[in-house]
């Protein structure tokens, strides 16, 4: 069973473009979280996803940040118009329901803005 | 608002040594603890938790306390190897409107000396 995947793992932006990051949980899990981590700091929530809905944003960004986990295919965590201030590793999680407290990590993808 | 933190951000112990990492947390609505170990480069992986209606929990090698009453939470690995040197970080979930939001704090660096 393979564990939560996330792609790219490494991704380089220029300021003003876009980036996204791509989330395929463990089979048969049905909620997704996106975390994100600044350098030599704790995780910060973002998004609590699952299928077609989102369940708590408040940690996500008002402006240039949007998170889809569709019926079918990987979730998406898109960031318009990257600023510097948005490099740091983004981290997916996958639960299965219905003891969705236990969070299993995927890799991460370590977003670079040049 | 409410946060979780941990009492000491490095600590090095050497190979068979007992560890003990610290955690504080203010939020008195957490029920679920989770510790996590991150390695460089890597996504955190699962090691134990614990609901608040426990005060111990063990594992392999490692055993997590939860003091409600101090609001304390600590992991203890026995005979700690290199092979856990790593970052370990604690993570509340608080339930209800937060179900699924897990709380981390900022970290224990873990260094093994063999």
């Amino acid at each position: 069973n393979a564990g939560v995947m996330q792609n790219p793992r490494h991704l380089v932006r220029r300021r003003g473009q876009e980036a996204r990051l791509r989330c395929s949980p463990m089979k048969g899990h049905s909620h997704v979280y996106w975390y994100r981590q600044l350098p030599e700091e704790g995780l910060k929530f973002m998004v609590y996803l699952q299928k077609e809905n989102i369940i708590d944003e408040s940690g996500m960004p008002k402006e240039r940040f949007s998170a889809e986990f569709p019926k079918e295919g990987p979730s998406i965590l898109r960031i318009q118009q990257v600023v510097r201030g948005d490099s740091a590793a983004y981290f997916c999680a996958s639960s299965p329901p219905p003891r969705n407290n236990e969070q299993f990590f995927g890799p991460g993808t370590r977003l670079t803005v040049l | 608002g409410e946060s979780v933190g941990l009492h000491l951000p490095t600590l090095s112990v050497q190979e068979g040594d007992n560890s003990i990492i610290n955690c504080a947390y203010s939020n008195s609505a957490s029920d679920y603890f989770i510790w996590y170990k991150q390695e460089s480069g890597k996504g955190p992986q699962f090691i134990i938790d614990i609901r608040s209606n426990m005060d111990k929990r063990q594992g392999q090698r490692v055993t997590v306390l939860l003091n409600k009453t101090v609001k304390h939470l600590s992991l203890q690995i026995a005979a700690t190897q290199p092979g856990d040197s790593a970052v370990y970080f604690c993570a509340e979930n608080a339930g209800g409107t937060s179900y699924g939001k897990l709380t981390f704090g900022q970290g224990t660096i873990l260094t093994v000396h063999p």
